[in-house]
């Protein structure tokens, strides 16, 4: 059981927009800054935001991040199929003296 | 270019021990936190440890307190994690990352450690 939820899974066709959320508490996304990572399957996790809404170069304008209080949330715009991956919010953790992944979430792409 | 690799994974036995070896290139390794993540057989990531450009501050999950070790030898640009008391819920595939906390911008191809009889 993960300290940060994820739905486990989510779905879209193409070129819609999907949302992904990561609800935390206090002590983790109410008073740190978010990450987010695609994982596409049998690869390395890659990095796609950070700071909570800030794109590392190459990272397409698709991708974007948001965060309100204990929640933090990942939009995909413009969905396409390579987009077909497992997304983890991470964030450091006061209390643990760590940081926690989220469970992930599948999206699959109609 | 960054790259980081990893080495030195194994099947080992339940209380065994194993070190982890991660080689970074392409950058100044002794400029940035490094960390190990780790992902289970069809589970999610799980952060491990991370350590300070200069060693002197890590960070520990709770479940491998006391059991594994994290290190780095700057002059090797290397980062190690040293395994002991090894049990079957350690078997994951191990990734070294470049960053402390949320932000890991480069991830090496990871290395599969099996724990079992």
């Amino acid at each position: 059981q993960s300290v940060l939820t994820q739905p486990p899974s989510a779905s879209g066709t193409p070129g819609q927009r999907v949302t992904i959320s990561c609800s935390g508490s206090s002590s983790n996304i109410e008073s740190n800054t978010v990450g987010w990572y695609q994982q596409l399957p049998g690869a390395a996790p890659k990095f796609l935001i950070y700071g909570n809404n800030q794109r590392p170069s190459g990272v397409p304008d698709r991708f974007s991040g948001s965060k309100s209080g204990t929640s933090a949330s990942l939009a995909i715009s413009g969905l396409q199929s390579e987009d077909e991956a497992d997304y983890y919010c991470a964030v450091w953790d006061d209390s643990l003296n760590g940081v926690v992944f989220g469970g992930g979430t599948k999206l699959t792409v109609l | 270019e960054v790259q980081l690799v990893e080495s030195g994974g194994d099947l080992v036995q339940p209380g065994g021990s194993l070190r982890l070896s991660c080689a970074a290139s392409g950058f100044t390794f002794n400029n940035y936190w490094m960390t190990w993540v780790r992902q289970a057989p069809g589970q999610g990531l799980e952060w491990v440890a991370n350590i300070k450009e200069d060693g002197s501050e890590k960070h520990y999950v709770d479940s491998v307190k006391g059991r594994f070790t994290i290190s780095r030898d700057n002059a090797k640009n290397s980062m190690y994690l040293q395994m002991s008391s090894l049990r079957a819920e350690d078997t994951a595939v191990y990734y070294c990352a470049r960053g402390g906390r949320q932000r890991y911008e480069y991830w090496g191809q990871g290395a599969l450690v099996t724990v079992s009889s």
